[in-house]
């Protein structure tokens, strides 16, 4: 079954520093990945969202590339602010999958 | 217009009890999910749900039951509550995943489950 790998566990920036967050799936027929950010205490909410037709998308300071020969997607936070800060999960699946495997999820810290 | 919510929003209660949480989506989904969130953040698939007829159920124990009177509503009963019950369960909603085409899940407020 589809394996999501996600890094680093943690990750602490300084206020206006970028972010990247890395993630490996297993599943070649994985061809949907989409971004989740958790804030304490609140429910996962969408961020973003890339298909596998396409190797970036961005969203103002949020873009996620894709890498399917490498089986590897990353999300990319410019200019970092204190709310960015929050767990955030990558997750894949297929269009012929029933479950969306989420990574372990990175903690990340924007220090003002 | 709250789109994905449940109920309670925390739950405490004594091992051995049963105990239920309600979820309800007017996003006019046709698949609803279960998921328990642990104390280090996995977030692990548990059931799904999709026009009322179960796809997935991911090895939980069978003391969880899940039901859908109809495909805007599932619930998720836990009879026997064991300590290692204890962790946020979310409820999820996505478009009919039957469709052949994987999409958004939309996840409820969580319910914080405590088992004493």
């Amino acid at each position: 079954g589809e394996n999501v790998e996600q890094h680093p566990s943690t990750l602490s920036v300084q206020e206006g520093d970028s972010a990247v967050i890395k993630c490996t799936y297993s599943d070649s027929a994985s061809n949907y990945f989409p971004w989740y950010k958790q804030e304490l205490g609140k429910r996962p909410q969408l961020i973003i969202d890339i298909r596998s037709n396409v190797g970036e998308k961005k969203d103002q300071r949020i873009a996620v590339t894709l890498n399917k020969t490498a089986k590897h997607f990353s999300l990319h936070i410019t200019e970092t602010q204190p709310e960015d800060s929050a767990v955030y999960f990558c997750a894949a699946t297929s269009d012929s999958s029933y479950k969306l495997i989420f990574g372990s999820g990175t903690r990340l810290l924007v220090r003002p | 217009d709250t789109a994905v919510s449940q109920t309670p929003k925390y739950l405490v209660t004594q091992m051995g009890n049963d105990k239920s949480i309600k979820c309800e989506q007017n996003l006019g989904h046709d698949t609803m999910y279960w998921y328990k969130q642990d104390s280090k953040k996995f977030l692990k698939i548990m059931f799904s749900y999709n026009n009322k007829e179960l796809i997935i159920n991911e090895t939980v124990p069978n003391r969880f039951s899940p039901k859908s009177p109809d495909k805007a509503h599932l619930n998720l009963h836990i009879n026997s509550l064991e300590l290692g019950d204890s962790a946020v369960y979310f409820c999820a909603s996505s478009q009919d995943l039957l469709a052949g085409v994987a999409d958004t899940q939309y996840f409820g407020p969580g319910t914080r489950l405590t088992v004493l």
